[in-house]
């Protein structure tokens, strides 16, 4: 089956500095959302972006569905921001594939 | 906006009680699902249902049965709990099959 990574596994920044996190995946795919859960465990939607750039405030995110990658991006980081980013995917099947995430803590 | 609504953030049950999680969707979404999450084991896929009195099985179905009477609300049954089923359960819902997904809040269950 579809194989979901992303990286870095884990992230510590100070507040205000940016971030590139990563989602690569194995085989072609229908569409593709990046999520952060929060500290108490809510799964928040960030963006749905099977391809192209999405902006949200801070947050954007890219999607090259050629090559099989999808980068968000994490400008002047707060300490809001803080949890576990994970990107899934939905390879024309019924169930969506989660990545692995990746834990990012922000420091003041 | 969306909101999918869990019934009960946090519950604690003993060994063998029949435990009944509730999730209810407000946007008339066709689809539902339930997840549990478990640290080092991601998140699974228990059931879906793509219609009303429709369900499927997910990836780890075993002990759990589900319940969709009306649209907007997916219910999740634990029959006879067990001390393995302590875990953190997460509904959803989307409005086409393969569409953008909306979680709850998260019902964490402790099973004694």
């Amino acid at each position: 089956g579809i194989q979901v990574e992303q990286s870095p596994p884990d992230l510590i920044l100070q507040e205000g500095a940016n971030s590139t996190l990563r989602c690569n995946f194995s085989d072609s795919v229908n569409n593709l959302q990046w999520f952060h859960q929060n500290p108490w465990g809510q799964l928040i939607n960030l963006f749905y972006i099977p391809s192209g750039t999405k902006q949200n405030g801070r947050l954007s995110a890219t999607t090259v569905a050629t090559e099989r990658y999808s980068l968000l991006y994490i400008s002047s980081s707060q300490t809001t921001d803080s949890g576990v980013y994970f990107c899934a995917v939905n390879p024309f099947t019924d169930k969506l594939i989660f990545g692995t995430g990746t834990r990012l803590q922000v420091f003041p | 906006d969306v909101k999918v609504t869990q019934s009960s953030r946090y519950l604690v049950k003993r060994t063998g009680e029949k435990v009944f999680l509730e999730c209810v969707q407000d946007m008339d979404h066709e689809n539902m699902f339930w997840y549990r999450q478990d640290p080092g084991l991601g998140l699974r896929l228990i059931y879906f249902s793509y219609d009303v009195k429709m369900k499927e099985k997910g990836d780890i179905p075993e002990g759990y049965s589900v319940s969709r009477e009306k649209k907007e609300r997916f219910s999740l049954i634990l029959e006879s709990a067990s001390t393995s089923q302590t875990s953190m359960y997460l509904c959803a819902s989307s409005s086409t099959r393969y569409g953008e997904l909306f979680f709850g809040e998260g019902s964490r269950l402790t099973v004694l």
